[in-house]
């Protein structure tokens, strides 16, 4: 089975530009997170979509934002950029999206804001 | 206020010594599960373990071990023998429903290196 697959895998842009990430999970599940992982922020919990309904969402602005297709595959799109935005984001699989689920990551993308 | 600790934010060991992550956690749910997960320089989190709260059973697989103590609230990680290619950041991770919404929450993560 293949694995959660991420692209692209490395972004640079500048401030003011946008960015949209993509996203498709492991065939078959329905649930895809994203994260935003700094190294003065750790792991933060963007948002997580399920049946293209997106049922969680962390504390970010409403620069950030996703959406999901009928097909499970997502994608995150960041607007007006700020050097800030400069992270590892990451995209987590799961099969229900519920506490008992293990979520599989991919291996992210990494943007860079100039 | 943090609902995964990992108070450990780097160890150094040399190779082949046993090396011990602790991950306590906060949670009032009654069913909940704790995961461990491993980020090499790659950048990719790599699933290592789930255990739900009804299941206090201690994990081996191969170097790796895992003890759950309900008691006081933690999920800590043991490699045994350890090696260079278990340098990396691990990180421990809580499932649970808070409010009817469920949350995926990790720790801050433990830089591990082991030293040739």
């Amino acid at each position: 089975k293949a694995g959660v697959t991420q692209t692209p895998r490395y972004l640079i842009k500048t401030r003011g530009q946008q960015v949209t990430l993509s996203c498709s999970p492991i065939s078959g599940h329905r649930s895809v997170s994203w994260y935003q992982q700094t190294p003065g922020q750790g792991l933060q919990f963007l948002f997580e979509y399920f049946s293209e309904t997106q049922r969680n969402k962390g504390n970010f602005p409403g620069r950030f934002s996703g959406r999901q297709f009928s097909n499970s595959r997502s994608e995150m799109n960041v607007s007006t950029l700020e050097l800030g935005d400069s992270a590892l984001y990451l995209c987590a699989s799961g099969a229900s999206g519920g506490v008992t689920d293990t979520q599989y990551f991919g291996p992210g993308t990494r943007l860079t804001v100039l | 206020a943090q609902k995964v600790t990992q108070a450990q934010t780097e160890i150094s060991v040399v190779e082949k010594e046993d090396v011990t992550l602790d991950c306590v956690y906060e949670t009032r749910d009654t069913t909940y599960y704790l995961f461990w997960y491993k980020q090499p320089p790659s950048g990719e989190l790599v699933f290592l373990i789930r255990r739900n709260s009804f299941d206090e059973q201690n994990e081996i697989s191969g170097r790796y071990s895992w003890n759950f103590q309900k008691s006081t609230s933690s999920f800590n990680f043991t490699i045994t023998a350890s090696q260079v290619v278990d340098s990396a950041v691990y990180f421990c991770a809580l499932s649970e429903t808070t409010s009817g919404t469920y949350k995926y929450i990790f720790g801050t993560g433990t830089r591990l290196k082991v030293l040739a």
